[in-house]
Order: C-alpha cells, then structure tokens, then sequence
C-alpha cells in the first residue's frame, strides 16, 4: 500500500498563474481532505471531498477549488496565485465507513507539495 | 467555535528523559483527538488517534491520554531520543457531521544527544 501520494512535491509559480496539485489516497479510503500550512503554522482546513462532491469548506476564497474523481483522486486548483498563496499543501485520505473496533475517520497524511510563488 | 492550544510551544531536552506536550481544547464535544508528527519541510504522519470514548492510547514509547471534562489531552514520550526530534501537532475533530480537524500550532521538540 502506498499510502496517500501527491504530485508534484515542489513547484514555483508566478503570481497570476493557475496551478493543479493531486493527491492519490490511500487505498480503502474515499474521502480527501486539503490543507494548507504555512511555515510556522499550523495547517488550515480548506475543503473536504466525498462522493466526488464538496462536503465541507474552510474560510479560503473561490480562487481554491477542488474536484475528486470516480476513482477518489482529488485536485486542487488555485487561480490568480498571491504571494501569500505560498505553503506546503497538505492532501490527507480517510474511510467514511466506521469498521467496528477501528479507529474511524482516522486521517492519514500525503508528503504535501511544496508551492512558491514569486 | 473549537480552538485547540498547545503547551509548550518549544521544547528542548537532554536524551533518556520523560517528556510531557500538553493540548487543550474549548468545546469537549469532540468525535477524536489526533496527534501528529512533522519532521521539517515533510507531511504530517499519524501517532495516535484517542477516540471520544476512550481514555487512552498506547504506540511504543508514546502514550496519549484524553480528559475530555477539562478539555485536555497529553501526549507522554517515555525515554526521549535525539530521532523524535520534530513538531507535534494535535488536532481535534467535532461531534456531529463536521469532518475536518482542527489543530494546534504544535509543540516543537529537541532532544539533544
């Protein structure tokens, strides 16, 4: 099992630009959820996707919005990039089915992609 | 609305001691309590998960433990090494049909060989 992948790990945009980040979950799990952390801080929930559709969103602006594929893949897109838009973005996969005696809901964490934008 | 606080922001300790990272939280009607690692510029990996109803949880040298009455949670590390050097964070998550965590700033740590 590879667990939760996401691609790429480093990218450097411009400000104004568009970028797409994805994240592969782990296998068993159908629900993605991203974050954003920022140097120092500590991660910001920015949307959760379930059954292919937005369940839950954070306080991030329209520029960030996301899509999960039949096969639970996600991505996250962000338009018009700020300065401030810099951070490791966090994709973490977790089951929406409680398994008896299991820890539920458990949310396991990708390596994150690193974005820079100058 | 949930905060979650963590006690103390930094820690440096020598190798071989016991260590406690405390993390509280306002609203007690939490669905679990998580506690992470993250090494620098790296994701986050999962140590324990204290479900609502339970008290504790045990991996190897660490052991989590939840008092949800006081809205606290402890993450011990016995017999600390210069490898668990890295942030914790901890992050809760609500009752109800709210899924996304909620989380601390973390406490980073130094064990200094």
């Amino acid at each position: 099992d590879a667990g939760v992948t996401q691609s790429p790990t480093h990218l450097i945009k411009t400000r104004g630009q568009q970028v797409t980040l994805r994240c592969s979950p782990k296998s068993g799990h159908d629900t993605v959820s991203w974050y954003q952390q920022a140097l120092g801080q500590g991660p910001q929930f920015i949307f959760q996707y379930y059954e292919e559709e937005e369940r839950q969103r954070g306080n991030f602006p329209d520029r960030f919005s996301g899509h999960q594929y039949p096969n639970y893949s996600s991505e996250l897109n962000v338009n018009a990039l700020l300065l401030g838009d810099s951070a490791l973005y966090l994709c973490a996969s977790s089951s929406n089915i409680m398994e008896p005696g299991q820890g539920s809901h458990e949310q396991y964490f990708g390596p994150g992609t690193r974005l820079t934008v100058t | 609305k949930q905060e979650v606080t963590q006690i103390p922001a930094a820690l440096s300790v020598p190798e071989g001691e016991n260590l406690v990272l405390n993390c509280s939280f306002t609203d007690s009607a939490i669905y679990n309590l998580q506690w992470f690692r993250q090494d620098p510029g790296k994701g986050l990996t999962s140590l324990l998960l204290i479900q609502s109803s339970q008290r504790e949880q045990t991996s190897g040298r660490l052991n989590a433990s939840l008092d949800k009455s006081s809205g606290r949670s402890t993450l011990y590390i016995a017999a600390s090494q210069p490898g668990d050097s890295a942030t914790y964070l901890c992050a809760s998550r609500n009752a109800g049909n709210n899924r996304k965590l909620i989380w601390g700033l973390g406490t980073s740590l130094a064990v200094n060989p």
